[in-house]
């Protein structure tokens, strides 16, 4: 069945350091979505991409869609005490409705 | 305002008994899900519904049964066939199309 995979697992840097989280599909994907899940609680959505080598940005945050659409990541410049969280990229399966999710990467930051 | 609404949220069971975690939206969306998470093991599927009086297993389905008689709702039962059911389950639901999920703010289930 489908994989979905990221690196790193835990990741912790200094404030205003810069944070990168990977993540690879077994196979290609229709899309791509990226979620946060702040300690204690649930995930929250970010943001979907579904085009080929496609960019988005939120404000410190910057999504990347491979050109095979197999491969995403997740980048944020100068982390924030409040970017703690696990970060979780997630691609649909057989089933548009049936997400396959990664195993996150947990992201701590040193005030 | 829209949600999805898990309780309780927190819960203790002896081992043996079944436990229904209830699980209610009022985003008008058509598939809702059930999803495991333990440390380490990020989100793992256990069934999920497209539409009403609907369903299919996910990857974990085993010791678990669920219902959706309503487009509204969808609870999850942890039966006493489950062999490792300590753990935070999470319901989200979506639209037809394809968008991100959203979720509850979950249960955390203690079986002891």
């Amino acid at each position: 069945g489908q994989q979905v995979m990221q690196i790193p697992q835990y990741q912790h840097v200094q404030e205003g350091e810069d944070f990168t989280t990977y993540c690879n599909s077994s196979t290609t994907l229709s899309n791509i979505q990226w979620y946060k899940q702040r300690p204690g609680g649930h995930p929250v959505f970010l943001i979907q991409l579904v085009k080929s080598g496609e960019v988005k940005k939120q404000k410190r945050l910057t999504f990347q869609f491979g050109e095979a659409k197999k491969n995403s990541s997740l980048h944020i410049t100068a982390t924030q005490t409040t970017d703690v969280g696990t970060y979780f990229c997630a691609g649909p399966g057989s089933s548009n409705y049936k997400l396959t999710f990664g195993k996150g990467t947990l992201l701590t930051v040193n005030p | 305002d829209g949600g999805i609404t898990q309780s309780p949220k927190y819960l203790f069971r002896k081992e043996g008994q079944n436990v229904t975690l209830s699980c209610e939206q009022n985003l008008n969306h058509d598939a809702m899900y059930w999803y495991r998470q333990d440390p380490g093991q990020g989100l793992r599927l256990i069934y999920y519904s497209q539409i009403v009086n609907d369903f299919q297993k996910g990857d974990i389905a085993e010791g678990y049964s669920v219902s959706r008689e309503k487009k509204e709702s969808f609870p999850l039962t942890v039966t006493s066939a489950q062999k490792n059911p300590t753990a935070f389950y999470l319901c989200a639901s979506s639209r037809w199309e394809d968008r991100g999920y959203t979720f509850g703010s979950g249960t955390r289930l203690t079986v002891v």
